[in-house]
Formats: C-alpha cells, sequence, structure tokens
C-alpha cells in the first residue's frame, strides 16, 4: 500500500533563510509524488512533481523537491524563504486512480 | 491550464437542511471527479470518486445517503449534504484530472478553491 509521511507538523523560519519540509514514502512500485500548497480557505495548487525521471525536480515558486529511492524520501525545499510561502505544504504519493495525502506542514515565515 | 470552478466558496445553513455543492471542470471533460474533506488543520480525506454516468464509488465510513453524488455531464459533478447537522460542518474540496492523463499515477489533480460549510 502506498502511504506518505510528512515529518513535521509544523516549520518555522525566518525570511531570507532556507525551507526544508520533509517527507517520506511508502509504495510498493514506482511513486509518483508530488507537493501541493494550500492558502487558507483555499482549493490545492500543484507545486511540482516527480514521476520517474529526473530526481531533482523544478517547481514553481523556486521550489525544488529531490527524490531519494535509498531513503524514500522527498523533500521539499527553497534556498529563500518569502513571506507569500507562509502556508500548508502537502506531500502526495501516488496509488492506483487515486492520491494518497501526508498530514500536512504548515510554514511559518517570520519577518 | 486546467482550471476546476467550485460553488459556493461558503455557505452556512440550518440544522436538518440540505446543502448542493458543485464542481465544474471549465476547459476540460473530466469523466472522473473526487470529492474531498478537510477538517481544521488536517489532511484530505477522500470522501468518494464520482464517475460521470455512473454510480459513485464511496470510501469506507463515508454514508451514501447523507452525501449524495451526481455526475450527471462531462463537466459538473455536485455533493449534496442532506439533513445537514454541525458534525458535518467542514471543508469540501473537489478535484479532477483532464482526460488522457490518468488519473493518480502520474497526473496531478486539478483542485477547485473548496467550500467551507458551517452547520449552526
Amino acid at each position: 500500500a502506498q502511504s506518505v509521511t510528512q515529518l513535521d507538523s509544523h516549520v518555522s523560519v525566518s525570511e531570507g533563510t532556507p525551507v526544508l519540509l520533509r517527507c517520506n514514502y511508502s509504495s510498493s512500485y514506482s511513486p509518483s509524488l508530488f507537493w501541493y500548497v494550500q492558502h487558507p480557505n483555499k482549493g490545492l495548487q500543484l507545486l511540482l512533481k516527480y514521476t520517474s525521471a529526473a530526481t531533482l525536480v523544478k517547481g514553481i515558486n523556486g521550489f525544488e523537491a529531490e527524490f531519494k529511492k535509498s531513503e524514500t524520501s522527498f523533500h521539499l525545499t527553497k534556498p529563500s524563504a518569502h513571506m507569500s510561502d507562509a502556508a500548508e505544504y502537502f506531500c502526495v504519493v501516488s496509488a492506483p486512480g487515486r492520491l494518497v495525502f501526508g498530514q500536512g506542514t504548515r510554514l511559518t515565515i517570520n519577518p | 491550464g486546467a482550471v476546476v470552478s467550485q460553488h459556493p466558496s461558503w455557505v452556512i445553513c440550518k440544522s436538518g437542511t440540505s446543502v448542493k455543492i458543485e464542481c465544474r471542470s471549465l476547459d476540460f471533460q473530466a469523466t472522473t471527479m473526487f470529492w474531498y474533506r478537510q477538517f481544521p488543520k488536517q489532511s484530505l480525506m477522500l470522501m468518494a470518486t464520482s464517475n460521470e454516468g455512473s454510480k459513485a464509488t464511496y470510501e469506507q465510513g463515508v454514508e451514501k445517503d447523507k452525501f449524495l453524488i451526481n455526475h450527471a455531464s462531462l463537466t459538473l459533478s455536485t455533493l449534496t449534504v442532506t439533513s445537514a447537522h454541525p458534525e458535518d460542518s467542514s471543508f469540501y474540496i473537489c478535484s479532477a484530472t483532464p482526460p488522457g492523463q490518468g488519473i493518480g499515477y502520474n497526473s496531478p489533480l486539478h483542485f477547485g478553491n473548496g467550500t467551507r460549510l458551517t452547520v449552526t
């Protein structure tokens, strides 16, 4: 079965510093992995996706993620946080006919 | 890009009444749409898979008689919360994938902006 674990429920960083949101996955076959962002009372927006091509995936708004099969990880990073990055982030793994969501990580940006 | 529209964005209703939420794919036809429920500070929980022209597939523990889903056309799925109670208050989100991209494996879903339901 497919599952995903986001290791931090809340991450707080200062504006201009790096962001790291951690995600580990479990899948019985080669997975497709996604990161989505959700701003308050909004739907989800796709940041980036991994689909067995390059292991380093670049997304929108300066985010990127690296697929590490040996570590079953798909951590999301950004070199320099911006105030507008404050939101909820979801790591997602594909399963037959559906997506499986992590519990989410709330990112807070301190001025 | 693919756009999914959800309406209303928020609704307040009295206990015992029914509420209908619409999910539309604006620039593509969607044979399959998904309905999620999200409690405060929690992740999305898949409620049901809506299939055009056939019955919806409900997840375990979701009452199909309470959460009626109708997918009458390739661009519209509706979720009706019947006889709503305060515990039904939640954030409901729909999603869909453009045709030809498959479901789940390497195709990200496109999400509506959600509907905040408050039952008083």
